[in-house]
């Protein structure tokens, strides 16, 4: 199956740390990027090749995965960190996204 | 600075085709070895990955979109296009271009076009 699962919601307090997992058949053997998306607006990659952040993005988020999980994590999280969060794994040049997981900062 | 553009009807009547276009500007899409791709978003739900392309015009689809998916690309225009035939209410989305991160590789899009709303409805 070619299905990526996400939970559905998070919610974080400020400054705490927010867990996004990923879940896959074997995708640790695959590429997982992570986009961050708010209302209104295109996707903003936040991590791909499992655990390199592009130019610009925060430290607070980072990237691991391990059998069959992918995860996403934000440190200290801040009110702008709230938003849609959406793993993709990448196949041959073939990407499936996931469910998507909303974070809400509390 | 690298942007991307999408451009195309607004409204596609139900088993007509979709057809959207993707323009780069401030770069040449030939400059670089990049994979663009095609993304879509249906009113309040998740992301959906179409298909992309590499820039010698090598092919990749959505195994449940393949059929009557077409990406394509021109060099010369510094475009790159979408079309999906037979269309339903079901392919009522946001429609966004993306170019990946890594030349020849493909590990996520870093640019994003800022989307085109695309409504099926008769």
């Amino acid at each position: 199956s070619n299905d990526l699962t996400q939970p559905p919601s998070v919610s974080v307090s400020p400054g705490q740390t927010a867990t996004i997992t990923c879940s896959g058949d074997k995708l640790g053997h695959k590429y997982v990027c992570w986009y961050q998306q708010k209302p209104g607006q295109s996707p903003v990659l936040v991590i791909y090749e499992d655990t390199k952040r592009p130019s610009g993005i925060p430290e607070r988020f980072s990237g691991s995965s391990s059998g069959n999980t992918a995860t996403l994590t934000i440190s200290g999280t801040q009110s702008m960190d709230e938003a849609d969060y959406y793993c993709q794994a990448w196949d041959s040049h073939t990407g499936v996204f996931g469910t998507g997981t909303k974070v809400t900062v509390l | 600075q690298m942007r991307l553009q999408e451009s195309g009807p607004g409204l596609v009547k139900p088993s007509e085709t979709l057809s959207l276009t993707c323009t780069i500007s401030g770069d040449s899409i030939s400059s670089n070895t990049y994979y663009w791709g095609w993304i879509r978003q249906p009113p309040g739900k998740g992301l959906e990955w179409i298909g992309s392309i590499y820039y010698t015009g090598s092919t990749y689809y959505n195994p449940s979109l393949n059929s009557g998916v077409t990406i394509s690309i021109d060099r010369a225009r510094n475009q790159f296009f979408l079309k999906l035939t037979s269309v339903t209410a079901a392919d009522t989305a946001v429609y966004y271009c993306a170019r990946d991160i890594s030349p020849g590789y493909s590990y996520g899009y870093l640019l994003w076009g800022q989307g085109t709303l695309v409504t099926v409805s008769s």
